[in-house]
This record gives C-alpha cells, structure tokens and sequence, in this order.
C-alpha cells in the first residue's frame, strides 16, 4: 500500500529540471507533495484533488493522472535550495489513512 | 503562529522500558498523525486522532498507543521498547483530516 516512489536518488546541476514519480496501486482521492531536508521536519509543497484542483509552491509543479494512480512532481530551473529527500503521500478514496512514498533523494550540485 | 511542537526532542532508553512523547498542534487544527521514520522504512502511519477520537491506526503492535485530549494536544505511548523501535517519530497537525500537514521536529528516540 506504501506508493512507489522513482527515482530513487537524482543529481542536478543548478537551473536543471527534475522529474519525481510517485505510482499507488489505490485509487487516490488526493496526493501530496513534502521536501525534508536533513534533520528538518518535512514541508508541505503540493496538494492535488481528484477532480484536478491543485494548490501549492509557485515554482514547482504536479500533475495528477487519477485513472493510472500516478502523481509526478516537476521541479523546474532547479536551485541548491532544492536539495532534499521529496516524499509524496497519497490519501486513497476509502479510509483517511496517508501512505507515505519511499522518498526521492535530490542533490542540486554548483 | 506557533508551529507544531514536539518534546522532548532526543531521548534514550533500554528494552523494556516505556515511553511517552507529546504534541502539540498548531492552535485550531484538530487532527493530530504520528509517524514513523527510519531509513530503511520511511514515513510509517502510527494513527491519527481527530477531536479526541481515533480514526485511524497504521499497522503497528499494540504496544504503540496514543491518545488526544480535549485542548487536541497529543501524546504517544510505546511500552516494553525493542531495539527496532529506534526512530524519528514525527507529528504532524492539520486543519481536517485530508488537508496539508504539518510537522513537527519530530522526536528521536534511541532504544539501547
């Protein structure tokens, strides 16, 4: 039930773009977006409804495909502030119980 | 606005013992999750109370146990600790049940 998250690990140069994959095998009413940076509590980014209503940061993206159960997050013009391990969580449409994917870490490098 | 608040923030025990670590949720959320987490499992659902109620509970034995109280402040209990119960255990507040978290520093407990 725990949703899958792809890559696992990512590296960037500043001002590259990145692509995280986040796939659940349940039907979804919502996914979220956190950054945990190391030995900091995890921070919201993204909420996507089913339905296709979004809200989050202003400099990252996501989408929400809810017939394939796939969210992927899009961090464009990448900066060093970007580093960090990206979590999605995923609420499915029974039960209020969040899964929490098994984290992307991702390296902004000079 | 005071964010969410977790103590104590370290502490270290032996097997067998107890522990209890608080939360308290940013004033006016009435849903309180704990987590889990540890390298090699990432963040694991304990349970998640909503106005002193129980809504739900991760897969976890019964020696984990939390409760809210009527100010939707929380605490979390493991009893009779083992080795695997290391961990970062982190709170999380929100406004209703499918809104935005928000975490608090977490508590990192260390079972020797």
């Amino acid at each position: 039930q725990q949703p899958v998250q792809s890559p696992q690990a990512v590296i960037l140069r500043e001002g590259e773009d990145a692509v995280i994959n986040c796939s659940s095998s349940k039907a979804l009413y919502s996914v979220h977006w956190y950054r945990q940076k190391h030995g900091e509590a995890p921070v919201f980014l993204m909420i996507l409804l089913k339905g296709g209503e979004q809200k989050g940061h202003e400099k990252i993206s996501a989408s929400f495909n809810e017939k394939k159960q796939q969210s992927s997050l899009y961090l464009t013009a990448s900066q060093l502030s970007y580093s960090g391990t990206y979590f999605c969580g995923t609420l499915p449409n029974t039960g209020n119980q969040f899964y929490f994917g098994t984290g992307t870490s991702l390296t902004v490098i000079p | 606005k005071a964010g969410v608040t977790q103590t104590p923030r370290y502490l270290i025990k032996t097997r067998g013992q107890q522990v209890t670590l608080s939360c308290s949720p940013i004033s006016g959320h009435r849903s309180v999750s704990w987590y889990q987490q540890t390298p090699g499992q990432g963040l694991q659902f304990l349970f998640e109370y909503f106005s002193e109620t129980q809504r739900n509970k991760g897969n976890f034995p019964g020696r984990f146990s939390g409760r809210q109280f009527s100010n939707s402040r929380s605490e979390m209990n493991v009893s009779t600790l083992e080795l695997g119960d290391s961990a970062l255990y982190l709170c999380a507040s929100s406004h209703s049940t499918t809104g935005e978290l928000f975490f608090g520093e977490g508590s990192r407990l260390t079972v020797l």
